[in-house]
């Protein structure tokens, strides 16, 4: 059964660094997606992804985010300077009939 | 409002029996697609069972049904003959229509903790 993948599982990082989150998304879905998960709080919506652009974002995806298709199969989200509050599970997802999720990146901000 | 309402925050059932987590949602969208999640302790989130707001039968997938109550805007998970491993955290979630950029973000309720007792 096809799968989404995500590296690393886990990055732990110091506050103001870059952090790059990688997915490799389901190879025939044309549609992608972030989500965050702030623990033990709801999934949220970050940004979509769709004919290599952005097609929505929430208010939570500011300037400090961005995604990239950078070889037609790695799907990343960027962090340019983290925050403390940016510490939470990362979800990709890809899109066909359905939306599966990769297993998450759980990033650490320190 | 609210897209997503989940108002059970816990449940407990009896290993074997069967349990149903609650789902309602809000959208004047008439294309629609209704999701069930599960998350055990682990975290990553795993695709249960999806529901079409144009398909006429309610979805099924092995032990997960979906009832589907198009009128009420409900769309209650049932797990039959839990087992213990069904403990997790359980989210509905919804995905409204088809934009422009392709499917619409989905969006998720707060989820209801179930446990399985043996």
């Amino acid at each position: 059964e096809p799968e989404v993948t995500q590296t690393p599982s886990h990055q732990v990082t110091q506050m103001g660094q870059e952090v790059i989150l990688r997915c490799v998304p389901i190879s025939n879905h044309l549609y992608f997606y972030w989500y965050r998960q702030i623990l033990g709080q709801k999934v949220e919506f970050l940004v979509s992804f769709y004919n290599n652009e952005i097609s929505e974002k929430s208010e939570i995806f500011d300037d400090q985010f961005s995604v990239e298709r950078p070889d037609g199969s790695n799907f990343t989200l960027k962090i340019r300077s983290t925050k403390l509050e940016d510490s939470a599970m990362y979800f990709c997802a890809s899109v066909g009939n359905e939306q599966f999720f990769g297993p998450g990146t759980r990033l650490t901000v320190l | 409002a609210q897209k997503i309402t989940q108002t059970q925050p816990g449940m407990f059932v009896q290993e074997k029996e069967a349990v149903t987590l609650d789902c309602t949602y809000d959208t004047s969208d008439p294309s629609y697609g209704l999701f069930w999640y599960k998350q055990p302790s682990s975290g990553e989130m795993i695709f249960l069972i999806y529901q079409g707001s144009y398909d006429q039968q309610n979805a099924t997938e092995g032990r997960y049904s979906l009832n589907f109550q198009k009128a009420r805007k409900s769309a209650n998970l049932v797990i039959s003959a839990s087992q213990l491993g069904d403990s997790a955290m359980y989210f509905c979630a919804m995905r409204e229509g088809r934009g422009s950029g392709g499917y619409q973000k989905v969006t998720f309720g707060t989820g209801t903790k179930l446990q399985v007792i043996p």
